[in-house]
């Protein structure tokens, strides 16, 4: 069965400073990944996606992430913060037939300080 | 502009009512979704369709209901075996396999 961890459920960073949230998948054979983000009451917004190829992918809003077979990790990046991306984050894993059907982490809180 | 509409955004009902939420898609994806997310729990799927006039369970559909009589609308009915309804729910779909899922701006539930 699939299954995500993400190990921080809040994180405070200064603006301007860079940014890293960590995602941590169980599955049995080549996972799809995506990272999603959500502003309060609102839905979720696609920031990027793995399917195959090159591990590190771009993504909107300057975010990043790089695909680790070896550690089964999906770790989201950002070099330097705005106020704009406080939001929660959240990673999700498919399957290759799962249609879009979709296990998703707890989520990050992301708050950002001026 | 194409996208997934929930309605209402927000909604208020009596214990023990059912209560349906909608969901219309303008995309002309072929499968529909219902998530619910609760603080700290992420998304949780309910249910799923692939095709028009088929659906299947998803990790959490005791005490829902959906159908899909079209294409483009995929309905959720909370019913009153719904132990604790009080969340909220998104619709999402997606085009084909193996692709990402497009998100509603979700409906927020409250029993009382």
């Amino acid at each position: 069965a699939q299954s995500v961890t993400q190990p921080d459920i809040h994180i405070t960073v200064s603006e301007g400073a860079s940014l890293e949230l960590r995602c941590n998948y169980s599955y049995g054979a080549t996972p799809y990944l995506f990272w999603y983000v959500q502003s309060p009451g609102q839905g979720l917004q696609l920031l990027l996606k793995y399917f195959s190829g090159d591990t590190l992918v771009q993504g909107i809003k300057g975010f990043e992430a790089e695909f680790k077979r070896s550690q089964s990790s999906f770790n989201l990046r950002k070099p330097s913060v705005h106020w704009s991306d406080a939001a929660e984050y959240f990673c999700a894993v498919g399957a290759s037939d799962s249609w879009g059907k979709l296990q998703f982490g707890a989520g990050t809180q992301v708050v950002v300080t001026p | 502009d194409g996208g997934i509409t929930q309605s209402p955004k927000y909604l208020f009902r009596k214990e023990g009512q059912n209560v349906t939420l909608s969901c219309e898609q303008n995309l002309n994806h072929d499968a529909m979704y219902w998530y619910r997310q609760d603080p700290g729990q992420g998304l949780r799927l309910i249910y799923y369709s692939q095709i028009v006039n088929d659906f299947q369970k998803g990790d959490i559909a005791e005490g829902y209901s959906v159908s899909r009589e079209k294409k483009e609308s995929f309905p959720l009915t909370v019913t009153s075996a719904q132990k604790n309804p009080t969340a909220f729910y998104l619709c999402a779909s997606s085009p084909r396999p193996s692709t990402e899922a497009f998100f509603g701006q979700g409906t927020r539930l409250t029993v009382v």
